[in-house]
């Protein structure tokens, strides 16, 4: 199974919105609610931000809000903020216990 | 809560690597756990699971048959055995806990490398 296509990068300044695609196709992103994003600062472990398409883990800021339409998920990060610089990556379900990621998208803060 | 992984390191084409995930903070007994890899400039890619039960194990297609997964909840670790390393297998491998219910990693590790080369 391909990898999950994402950005390699993105940009936003603070205060602004930015939002992060993940596409798939309809064997996972759109055959499933079972889209988890995660964020990762350079050196530290991955850390999961939204689940299930739209779920935030208790401690995620509500400024990170998942959504899916057909075989594409988004992460959309609002109110911009310095520590928010950091690789993003998507997965999704893909059938018979079979995960599959995105390759990652560095956001960058400017 | 806590995932530490050792055991990376340099190693010859064909050679074999323990790696260990050392948990903190929960008891394995009652989570399911995966390792998952990210090589170099690629996607992460998972690679094994193990199930609460001890002795349900998955893997992904790519390690089947040379990667072995197994869990001592006395000592509360994980560990994956890899057999004939290839240059492929050069990577970061994470330990995670695994939430069948709802297909995503709630805690990971920090990552220790394997390297397999000559």
């Amino acid at each position: 199974q391909s990898a999950l296509t994402q950005p390699p990068s993105a940009s936003g300044s603070p205060g602004q919105s930015v939002t992060i695609s993940c596409t798939g196709t309809s064997g996972d992103v759109g055959g499933y609610n079972y889209v988890s994003w995660y964020q990762q600062h350079p050196g530290n472990a991955p850390k999961l931000l939204i689940y299930e398409v739209t779920k935030r883990p208790s401690g995620v800021p509500d400024r990170f809000s998942g959504s899916k339409s057909g075989n594409t998920a988004s992460l959309t990060v609002s109110g911009l903020q310095a520590e928010d610089e950091a690789d993003y990556f998507c997965s999704s379900y893909a059938g018979s216990n079979n995960l599959i990621f995105g390759g990652g998208t560095k956001l960058t803060v400017l | 809560v806590q995932l530490v992984e050792s055991g990376g390191g340099l190693v010859q084409p064909g050679g074999s690597l323990r790696l260990s995930c050392s948990v903190s903070g929960f008891s394995i007994t009652t989570y399911n756990m995966k390792w998952v890899r990210q090589a170099p400039g690629k996607a992460p890619e998972w690679l094994a699971f193990s199930g609460t039960d001890g002795t349900t194990t998955w893997y992904a297609d790519s390690v089947k048959g040379r990667f072995s997964i197994a869990r001592d909840n006395a000592k509360n670790s994980l560990f994956l055995q890899m057999n004939s390393l290839r240059a492929e297998d050069t990577a970061v491998y994470y330990c995670a806990r695994f939430s069948y219910a709802s297909k995503s990693m709630d805690v990971w590790g920090q990552g220790t490398t394997v390297t397999v080369s000559s």
